[in-house]
């Protein structure tokens, strides 16, 4: 099982990233997915996480509004677009494998890394 | 204020058993099950312990949960310099709707 995430970078506050995390090793479609980020100095924070099928998805309240998770499972991917980005947006995010209600989160990606600046 | 509760820091002598505290409330603990993770600076996280007390394939023995009402505990026994790290608490909340982490708590082996 490999989860490999991309699209990380320095944005300006008020910009828009896409992050991707790509899959292996394992059917997607069979699994929840989830976001999860830690800011510099700071602990893990949940961000956002979607059904199978993509017919539900959660999101932490702070990046409500701001922040789309989506799949493609046709193309083992996961995604996270992000806009209105803010300076505490600011952070490693890591997609994990797993997120459902009841379930846990196995397999982690090496995270990729946001930065907004004001 | 968090929605899950955790010691900033924790420490221990080898060989110690130290225990990492977890409180939430009946929306959160009280109505799921809680995973620890583990994580040392730089690195992702890892699942330590899942549905409460459940040791995923590789994780030592010495790693242990539990969980009692609206409180989870890990527990940590023959404690080892490379068990240094930085431990979190996770869990549904059916109120809000979402998953939380509890703030974490770095351990220190002396």
């Amino acid at each position: 099982v490999q989860l490999v995430e991309s699209g990380g970078g320095l944005v300006q506050s008020g910009g828009s990233l896409r992050l991707s995390c790509v899959a292996s090793g394992f059917t997607l479609s069979s699994y929840w997915m989830t976001w999860v980020r830690r800011a510099p100095g700071k602990g893990l924070e949940w961000v956002a996480n979607i059904k199978e099928d993509g017919r539900e998805k959660y999101y932490v309240d702070s990046v409500k509004g701001r922040f789309t998770i989506s799949r493609d499972n046709a193309k083992n991917s996961l995604f996270l677009q992000m806009s209105s980005l803010r300076v505490e947006d600011t952070a490693v995010y890591y997609c994990a494998r797993g997120g459902s209600i009841s379930g846990y989160n196995l397999y982690w990606g090496q995270g990729t890394l946001v930065t907004v600046s004001s | 204020q968090s929605v899950l509760t955790q010691p900033p820091s924790a420490s221990g002598t080898p060989g110690q058993r130290v225990t990492i505290s977890c409180s939430g409330s009946s929306s959160n603990i009280g109505s799921n099950t809680v995973n620890w993770y583990q994580q040392f600076p730089g690195t992702a996280p890892k699942l330590l312990i899942h549905s409460n007390s459940q040791r995923p394939s590789g994780v030592p023995d010495r790693f242990s949960g539990s969980k009692s009402g609206t409180s989870a505990s890990l527990a940590i026994s023959g404690l080892q310099s490379e068990d240094e790290a930085d431990y979190y608490c996770a869990t549904w909340d059916d109120s809000l709707n979402g998953w939380f982490f509890g703030g974490g708590t770095r351990l220190t082996v002396l």
